[in-house]
């Protein structure tokens, strides 16, 4: 049972190039979810999902964005890659309904120069 | 919208001793509280969980304390141990995951 799998683990990119990060879990859990983890900030929310075809925004969406074609991928965008959002990325999933525990992903970590 | 703060941002402590962790929230219908430890390079992993309607949670070594009347809540490890090094992540909740904010984290060392 893989759980949560991100890919790719790290990538460098140049100030206004675009990407994806890949997410995608094996659970049939309905929610799904990307976080952003910045020294001494804690997770920051950024997009959800409730399901396939349903998204919407978290505390800190600006720049990214998310689509859910199907139950078991999440992917996130980066449109045109600022500094800012150099981070370390994680994706989450959990059952949908009560708020209940997370399943994390091992994490992108990027760096825009 | 809910704000959890958590300390010390720092820990250490001897192996064999305790080790607590506080956080506070500001959100009184906030009613999931989560736990999770962080081991370098990985992502955050759900150790403990407790909800409103009960003050104590207890796994083993850890337990989690919650007072909603001050509206703060503890973690609890006994007995550390090496392998208890990790940052350590609160989490209050209200009503989704997705309104589920976090605190800073706890950097906790446990020496042999």
């Amino acid at each position: 049972n893989a759980g949560v799998t991100q890919t790719p683990k790290f990538q460098v990119l140049k100030t206004g190039q675009s990407m994806t990060l890949q997410c995608a879990q094996d659970m049939n859990h309905e929610y799904m979810s990307w976080y952003r983890q910045d020294p001494g900030m804690g997770l920051r929310l950024i997009h959800y999902s409730v399901g396939a075809g349903i998204t919407d925004q978290g505390e800190v969406p600006n720049g990214y964005n998310v689509s859910r074609s199907t139950t078991e991928d999440f992917p996130l965008r980066l449109l045109s890659a600022a500094p800012s959002q150099t981070s370390v990325y994680f994706c989450a999933s959990s059952r949908q309904g009560a708020p209940s525990g997370y399943t994390f992903g091992s994490g992108t970590r990027l760096t825009v120069v | 919208g809910e704000n959890v703060e958590q300390h010390p941002s720092t820990l250490s402590v001897q192996e064999g001793d305790s080790a607590v962790i506080k956080c506070t929230y500001s959100d009184s219908a906030s009613n999931y509280f989560p736990w999770y430890k962080q081991e370098l390079g990985k992502g955050p992993q759900l150790i403990i969980d407790i909800r409103s309607n009960v003050g104590e949670k207890k796994d083993q070594r850890i337990a989690v304390t919650l007072n909603k009347t001050a509206k703060h809540f503890s973690l609890h490890i006994t007995e550390t141990q090496p392998e208890d090094s990790a940052v350590y992540f609160c989490a209050a909740s209200k009503g989704n995951n997705n309104d589920m904010r976090f605190g800073a984290g706890t950097r906790l060392t446990v020496k042999p």
